[in-house]
């Protein structure tokens, strides 16, 4: 089983709201991303945890916050976004062993935020 | 930073036919990925490429890893309707830093 799930499917929120995105995996997996996916664009990637850590912040403005409560889960929190934050958010997730570099990812189907 | 640059940005064929595209670089790649996306879901892997010379097959799907390190190619032959979608090819930056090609969009003509 190679499955990535995430939900919401879709999300609109204003630029006040709070809200999460949340992503889930069963495959032993001790890495975990998020991306996001501009359209017509390529995925950009954004976090990265590690074995429950953050690794990876690629300079991803504060109104995202990425939380990783247990190897499985994987959440992003969402609050006071903007307009131009409208993206698809994938997640992903690997088996997080290796040097890194030959490393698989698994993508799941990705939350299609539009921010008002 | 890094880019990969897809080729062709788009194609449209008549089912049937094969279809070849590629990903260059200007820098070393120790990995290539192939993916494919339907619209509004999350990218597919359809192979994965470790070596240099590196040539694997995947169904109807071949890709190759260029000996330069610096391209990779992906082959899909007797194309079908359903191999329609947006091909991205990604590799590693450094650790667990993936970055994905410009992508190729293809549309398959019943």
């Amino acid at each position: 089983d190679t499955e990535v799930t995430q939900t919401p499917k879709h999300l609109v929120m204003g630029m006040t709201n709070k809200k999460s995105l949340k992503c889930e995996q069963h495959m032993g997996h001790r890495a975990m991303y998020w991306y996001k996916q501009k359209a017509k664009k390529p995925p950009e990637l954004m976090f990265v945890y590690s074995y429950e850590k953050l690794s990876i912040n690629e300079s991803v403005p504060s109104r995202f916050s990425p939380e990783c409560p247990n190897s499985s889960l994987l959440n992003l929190h969402l609050h006071a976004l903007q307009p131009e934050d409208s993206a698809l958010y994938l997640c992903a997730s690997s088996q997080g062993r290796g040097g890194g570099q030959t490393d698989t990812q698994y993508f799941g189907p990705g939350t299609r935020l539009t921010v008002l | 930073g890094q880019q990969l640059n897809q080729s062709p940005q788009s194609m449209f064929i008549q089912e049937g036919e094969d279809v070849s595209m590629n990903c260059t670089s200007s820098s070393i790649f120790n990995t290539w990925l192939w993916y494919k996306q339907d619209p509004g879901e999350g990218p597919v892997l359809l192979i994965a490429l470790y070596k240099a010379g590196e040539l694997t097959s995947n169904g109807r799907l071949t890709a190759q890893f260029g000996i330069t390190r610096k391209d990779s190619f992906l082959n899909i032959s007797a194309s079908i309707p359903s191999d329609v979608g947006i091909y991205f090819c990604a590799g590693y930056t450094g650790f667990q830093k993936l970055v994905f090609g410009t992508g190729t969009r293809l549309l398959v003509s019943p």
